[in-house]
């Protein structure tokens, strides 16, 4: 089973800042395979980035993907009030049980 | 527009059946797999399963084999997903998302329902 793990936790962070959110697999995922989401507080989650760095229709420039084999970013380059949400990264090939990180949680500082 | 609308929130007793819809619209329903995602109360969200509607062909995350059962109807467009013998850790939301393959039982979750609460009490 591939897990895959996300860090930190926690952030906190204030409005304009850029941050960097980590996501590392414990086997190699292929990049066209990962995949992120926001989730904002009771709301459904909502697709970001796919195939590790392209973003998803409708998306702000200000997110980004990037990576490959077992470590993948996403960055945000300035932080807006609706961005302090939690973010998920998820592998979605045929073998991966399309499984989920844990979650990191931005939190406004 | 595409929209995934889920039925409303639920309560069922341990060892009981809920079942769970999804209708799409603004889609052509066998063109699409169904996704569904259970969140715990105050948890991360887990994958339950994938399923086909175009030939009714599933993939279950092992932990939710034999626990859960996903289905359709595609002259309603609209799919379903039943917890079977519910236990009290069954309790959460559960989300249907869909999207276009990307590949045989694998693509992104690019259009999401607004969630259904289900309790499990006695």
């Amino acid at each position: 089973e591939n897990v895959l793990t996300q860090s930190p936790g926690t952030l906190s962070l204030s409005p304009g800042e850029g941050v960097t959110l980590s996501c590392r697999a414990s086997q190699s995922v292929t990049s066209k395979y990962l995949a992120w989401y926001q989730q904002r507080p009771g709301q459904a989650p909502r697709l970001l980035i796919f195939g590790a760095s392209h973003r998803a229709a409708g998306i702000p420039d200000r997110f980004s993907g990037s990576g490959s084999g077992t470590d993948f970013t996403l960055t945000i380059s300035r932080l807006e009030p609706e961005d302090f949400a939690v973010y998920y990264c998820q592998q979605y090939g045929r073998s991966s049980s399309h499984s989920f990180g844990q979650g990191t949680k931005l939190e406004i500082k | 527009e595409v929209q995934v609308i889920q039925s409303g929130a639920d309560v069922g007793k341990p060892g009981a059946s809920v079942r769970i819809s999804c209708k799409i619209t603004g889609y052509t329903f066998t063109d699409l797999y169904i996704h569904w995602v259970q969140q715990a109360p105050g948890k991360g969200l887990e994958w339950v399963g994938l399923f086909d509607p175009n030939n009714d062909e599933t993939e279950y995350s092992a932990r939710f084999q034999g626990r859960v059962a996903m289905t359709a109807d595609t002259s309603m467009d609209t799919a379903y997903l039943e917890l079977i013998n519910m236990r009290s850790e069954d309790t959460a939301v559960y989300y249907c998302a869909a999207a276009p393959p990307l590949e045989w039982l694998s693509s992104t979750l690019d259009y999401w329902g607004q969630g259904t609460p289900i309790l499990v009490s006695a």
